[in-house]
């Protein structure tokens, strides 16, 4: 899978939207942009994903570069219930592999 | 909502004995996977599991661990032998469609924190 790279941490306020950035400058045609979190003691969680269009679920938004080499989370009021590590993944449509493969994250801080 | 459930919460064992991992994946799932965390590490994968066979391994899926579905709504992740530095949190995931399709997100269990003493 090809490599992600993102901050280590970010801080926002409650109820302020959060962008949260993501590189993949090697992605490839195929790769679907995939994005999880992880909240404190829990397991990995589903937020969205997307491929060349932006896309908005009831949990966020995805926006993907025109060029694909970079995406950003969008979090449009973030709550306390956000703070948690957010992972940005891709993963090949074409090679039907369906591990996951998780970097460091995005540590997100919540500040009340 | 269904979810992914596994058992037991935290398992607490001796180094070199056996522990069995349980987890029920949503039912209408095909596919099933396990992946570790050590504690402060990320999260990697072990193994992957469709059709009943494995489809997937890592590295860290050595002789040791073994999968097994024993009926039709179990997924197990078996360490044989256990050592010190298996401790760690255990998360099974299952998901229903095959990668190349939109929404074939994988839905994870709370985990199994194991301990090896």
């Amino acid at each position: 899978d090809a490599k992600t790279t993102q901050p280590n941490s970010m801080e926002s306020n409650e109820e302020e939207p959060v962008h949260l950035p993501c590189n993949h400058s090697t992605i490839s045609g195929t790769d679907y942009i995939h994005w999880y979190r992880q909240l404190p003691s829990q397991g990995p969680e589903y937020v969205i994903h997307g491929l060349t269009s932006n896309v908005n679920n009831r949990m966020a938004s995805l926006a993907i570069a025109e060029d694909r080499k970079s995406s950003t989370l969008i979090l449009h009021r973030a709550t306390l219930r956000d703070a948690a590590v957010y992972y940005c993944i891709l993963r090949d449509r074409q090679t039907g592999a369906n591990n996951l493969f998780f970097g460091t994250g995005t540590r997100l801080t919540v500040i009340p | 909502e269904p979810e992914v459930t596994q058992t037991p919460s935290h398992q607490v064992t001796q180094m070199g004995q056996e522990v069995i991992l349980r987890c029920v994946p949503i039912s209408n799932h095909l596919y099933f996977y396990w992946y570790r965390q050590i504690l402060g590490q990320k999260v990697e994968f072990l193994v992957s599991f469709y059709n009943n066979e494995i489809s997937e391994k890592s590295e860290i899926f050595d002789d040791q661990f073994s999968v097994e579905r024993p009926d039709g709504s179990n997924f197990t992740l078996k360490i044989r032998s256990t050592k010190l530095e298996d401790s760690a949190m255990y998360f099974c995931a299952s998901s229903g469609l095959l990668a190349h399709t939109l929404g074939n997100e994988q839905f994870f269990g709370p985990g199994t924190r194991l301990t090896v003493l």
